[in-house]
């Protein structure tokens, strides 16, 4: 079975400094996976999302994910944060077989000082 | 523009009582999910269905119905036999056939007891 894990509940970094959430995955093949953000109270958008090919990928708002299959991981990564980076992140890894049902991690909360 | 519409945005249950969140897509997506999130547990898989006509359980399907009558509607029904139902409920299509494309979300329902 696929799974996702978010070890950061919360995360807490100044405007200005770089962020990297941790996302890792269990998954019998080569995942399909995806960073989605989610401001309060609304859905969630996706950020970015990884099928094949270059493990450094690039997504909206600056932001960017390396896959390294050797670390089961697909961080999230931003050089220098915004205050309206602020928000909910989940990683996911995408459906397996048949039944088509994406695994969604816990979530990581970010919070941005000024 | 395509999307997903979720109404209403805040919904207020009675005792005893069912209520029905609607979900509408016109991206003609064949997949369609329900999500219950409460804070702390992301994202719970209530129901889904891959085509019209057809929808199987997610894992926490009891005090929840739904139905899909047509390709972009997707009503979830809160029933009486759901003794906790105050959560954000979010709404997520996906284009059928392989399995490397992403979720989109609506903008959730919230639902009270009152």
């Amino acid at each position: 079975a696929q799974s996702v894990t978010q070890p950061d509940i919360h995360i807490t970094v100044s405007e200005g400094a770089s962020l990297e959430l941790r996302c890792n995955y269990s998954y019998g093949a080569t995942p399909y996976l995806f960073w989605y953000v989610q401001s309060p109270g609304q859905g969630l958008q996706l950020l970015l999302k990884y099928f094949s090919g270059d493990t450094l990928v690039q997504g909206i708002k600056g932001f960017e994910a390396e896959f390294k299959r050797s670390q089961s991981s697909f961080n999230l990564r931003k050089p220098s944060v915004h205050w309206s980076d602020a928000a909910e992140y989940f990683c996911a890894v995408g459906a397996t077989g048949g039944s088509y049902i994406p695994t969604f991690g816990r979530g990581t909360s970010l919070i941005v000082h000024p | 523009d395509g999307g997903i519409t979720q109404s209403p945005k805040y919904l207020f249950r009675k005792e005893g009582q069912n209520v029905t969140l609607s979900c509408e897509q016109n991206l003609n997506h064949d997949a369609m999910y329900w999500y219950r999130q409460d804070p702390g547990q992301g994202l719970r898989l209530i129901y889904y269905s891959q085509i019209v006509n057809d929808f199987q359980k997610g894992d926490i399907a009891e005090g929840y119905s739904v139905s899909r009558e047509k390709k972009e509607s997707f009503p979830l029904t809160v029933t009486s036999a759901q003794k906790n139902p105050t959560a954000f409920y979010l709404c997520a299509s996906r284009p059928g056939g392989s399995s490397n494309q992403p979720q989109h979300f609506g903008d959730g329902t919230r639902l009270s007891i009152l």
